[in-house]
């Protein structure tokens, strides 16, 4: 069974620009959740869909938005690109709703000049 | 808001001795507290959930609610034990899924 795959892997945009991560989850895999991770904060959640409905959405601001796709496929965007958003951009997918075991990709690294 | 803290950023131990990775919680209610790993190069990965109560790896952790506590322990260390290691904690919703809240991480080291 394939993993979680993150495409890019890695990416540099500069200051203002948008960009848009894509993960496809293991098959069969229903709720798609979205974690950034930098040296300082650490881990931190995003959001989380499941059957194409946002779920649960944590505390970042309105820059930073996703959805979900009918095959569970996920996109998360960020708009109006800052310095801080630099951070190793992690999705994780899960069989259903609730918590369960998630199983993260390898991430997207991105860079903003 | 819940928090998770993992009082040391880097564990190093000699291979045999006993290992705890110490994770404390802030949440009221019943969270739901898991272990996660990253192993050199490897995804991070689940390693076990205080509901399963199973023993992986040969590490096991029970969560004391009156002390708000989750640490992972393990009786002797082995090489391959060396990894960075997750305390996260879930707020069960029942209705739907909350977004886990992960400590800082403890960079475990077994020297030989």
């Amino acid at each position: 069974k394939a993993g979680v795959t993150q495409t890019p892997r890695y990416l540099i945009k500069t200051r203002g620009q948008q960009v848009t991560l894509s993960c496809s989850p293991i098959s069969g895999h229903r709720s798609v959740s979205w974690y950034q991770q930098t040296p300082g904060q650490g881990l931190q959640f995003l959001f989380e869909y499941f059957s194409e409905t946002q779920r649960n959405k944590g505390n970042f601001p309105g820059r930073f938005s996703g959805r979900q796709f009918s095959n569970s496929r996920s996109e998360m965007n960020v708009s109006t690109l800052e310095l801080g958003d630099s951070a190793l951009y992690l999705c994780a997918s899960s069989r259903g709703q609730g918590i369960g075991e998630l199983f993260f990709g390898e991430g997207s690294r991105l860079t903003v000049l | 808001a819940q928090r998770v803290t993992q009082p040391e950023k880097l564990l190093s131990v000699f291979k045999g001795a006993p290992v705890e990775l110490k994770c404390n919680y802030s949440y009221s209610g019943s969270p739901e507290l898991f272990w996660y790993v990253q192993y050199s190069r490897q995804r991070l990965q689940l390693l076990l959930r205080h509901i399963s109560r199973e023993s992986i790896k040969g590490f096991t952790a029970d969560l004391n609610k009156g002390e708000t506590s989750f640490h992972l322990k393990k009786p002797f260390a082995q090489e391959e034990d060396s990894a960075m290691y997750y305390c996260a904690l879930s707020l069960y919703s029942g209705g739907g899924a909350d977004g886990l809240t992960f400590g800082k991480g403890t960079h475990l080291i077994i020297q030989p």
